[in-house]
């Protein structure tokens, strides 16, 4: 009963460095959604995949990138990290169109000096 | 960005107190999801509307899709000191696309014993 898996659970980075947040699931789900959690602000949407190879843009999609190679993965890219990408980042995945329920990862903390 | 209009943004209330919250939109929702979300951890479902009316139950928990398909409400009857958490409202409308939804910004709820 794994769910969505996300690793690290925490991660620090200096300014301009890259890293890839990584998230799976194991519930055959087509769709997988990135978002980022800051204080006040709900949860914004980054980037969304409806499925393999098939991948689109959110309400904050600067300064990250995001493939689906496979069902099961939707890594997310920071290409060069800066301050105002410090946030708790989740990882959601859901069976469909018909009754749309998201689950969630436990999240990554992430924090850029 | 679209967000929804969630209220209160917290509240402090004695165990054993019922509980209400509730969520507004400008458009038109199909789906209203509520989630829970505990410290260190990503949300987790708690109820999921899909019909204007729909009243639906999950223990101590009560859920409504308001009449308007513009709002949507929470309520907790007898709350307990696990209780705490931040509870987030989600819509799914035809506006967002179909499969995006859109969060509300969270209602703090402390449970004093």
């Amino acid at each position: 009963n794994a769910g969505v898996t996300q690793t690290p659970k925490f991660q620090v980075l200096k300014t301009g460095q890259s890293m890839t947040l990584q998230c799976a699931q194991d519930m055959n789900h087509e769709y997988m959604s990135w978002y980022r959690q800051d204080p006040g602000m709900g949860l914004r949407l980054i980037h969304y995949s409806v499925g393999a190879g098939i991948t689109d843009q959110g309400e904050v999609p600067n300064g990250y990138n995001v493939s689906r190679s496979t069902t099961e993965d939707f890594p997310l890219r920071l290409l060069s990290a800066a301050p105002s990408q410090t946030s708790v980042y989740f990882c959601a995945s859901s069976q469909g169109l018909t009754k749309n329920i998201q689950y969630f990862g436990a999240g990554t903390r992430l924090s850029v000096l | 960005g679209q967000q929804l209009n969630q209220s209160p943004q917290s509240m402090f209330i004695q165990e054993g107190e019922d509980v209400s919250m509730n969520c507004t939109s400008s458009s038109i929702f199909n789906t209203w999801l509520w989630y829970k979300q505990d410290p260190g951890e990503g949300p987790v479902l708690l109820i999921a509307l899909y019909k204007a009316g729909e009243l639906t139950s999950n223990g101590r928990l009560t859920a409504q899709f308001g009449i308007t398909r513009k709002d949507s409400f929470l309520n907790i009857s007898a709350s307990i000191p696990s209780d705490v958490g931040i509870y987030f409202c989600a819509g799914q409308s035809q506006t967002s696309g179909t499969y995006k939804y859109i969060f509300g910004t969270g209602t703090r709820l402390k449970v004093l014993a």
